[in-house]
């Protein structure tokens, strides 16, 4: 594998599901990502970590649940998701917070029904 | 002041065309400006990227012209190709001060480049 990837690709959840997305970097980075795409809007910076350390949340609902164990792995817990909530989550990484050039992953594909 | 202000929202080009998007910024504390290309099904990739203390940089077909005291910058695709239809984001993001490092992107414009 390389650069990031994320998992699941796809996935439909109910309003009251539990579920989680993961991200992975290859790429031996120190910072780590989360974004949301929802279709004609920009996309919306949810979380940044360095170094397994959260740095930055943008006034995201507490349905939003980051955990970054190491400077590899990202994941992004969800419950009681809304509708609204449905979209294209990326995770992206970087050398560190502070470099300009971020790596993307390809996207979970979020449906809430 | 944190917006990033692209156009058009679409675009439609003849192959062997020029496509041309526009962006605009209001914090000039912003001092660099990527642009983003994304196909169906991936995340976005860094084209090129252009910082304020030059009007215009080229990497292949690919240039970013910018406009410091205007506020502006847009990327053009010289001799566009099929291959080129994508999603493109122009983006802005300041090394210092609150919100720094962040990528402020634009809304997007769906690239269409048609034989």
């Amino acid at each position: 594998e390389t650069g990031v990837t994320q998992t699941p690709r796809h996935l439909v959840m109910g309003m009251t599901n539990k579920k989680s997305l993961k991200c992975e970097q290859h790429l031996g980075h120190n910072a780590m990502y989360w974004y949301k795409q929802s279709a004609k809007k920009p996309l919306e910076l949810m979380f940044v970590y360095s170094l397994e350390e959260r740095v930055e949340n943008n006034s995201v609902p507490s349905r939003f649940s980051p955990e970054c164990p190491n400077s590899s792995h990202l994941f992004l817990h969800l419950h009681t998701l809304q509708p609204e909530d449905s979209a294209l989550y990326l995770c992206a990484s970087s050398v560190r917070v502070g470099s300009y050039e971020q790596y993307f992953g390809p996207g979970t594909r979020l449906t809430v029904t | 002041q944190q917006q990033v202000k692209q156009s058009p929202q679409s675009l439609i080009v003849q192959k062997g065309g020029i496509s041309i998007i526009n962006c605009a910024y209001e914090n000039t504390a912003f001092d660099y400006f990527p642009w983003y290309q994304q196909f169906p099904g991936k995340g976005p990739a860094l084209l090129i990227a252009i910082r304020p203390d030059v009007s215009e940089k080229k990497e292949g077909r690919f240039t970013i012209s910018f406009n410091k005291s205007a506020k502006q910058f847009s990327l053009h695709i010289m001799d566009s190709q099929p291959g080129d239809s994508a999603t493109y984001f122009c983006a802005a993001s300041m090394g210092s001060g609150a919100g720094s490092y962040q990528l402020t992107f634009g809304k997007g414009t769906k690239l269409s480049v048609i034989p």
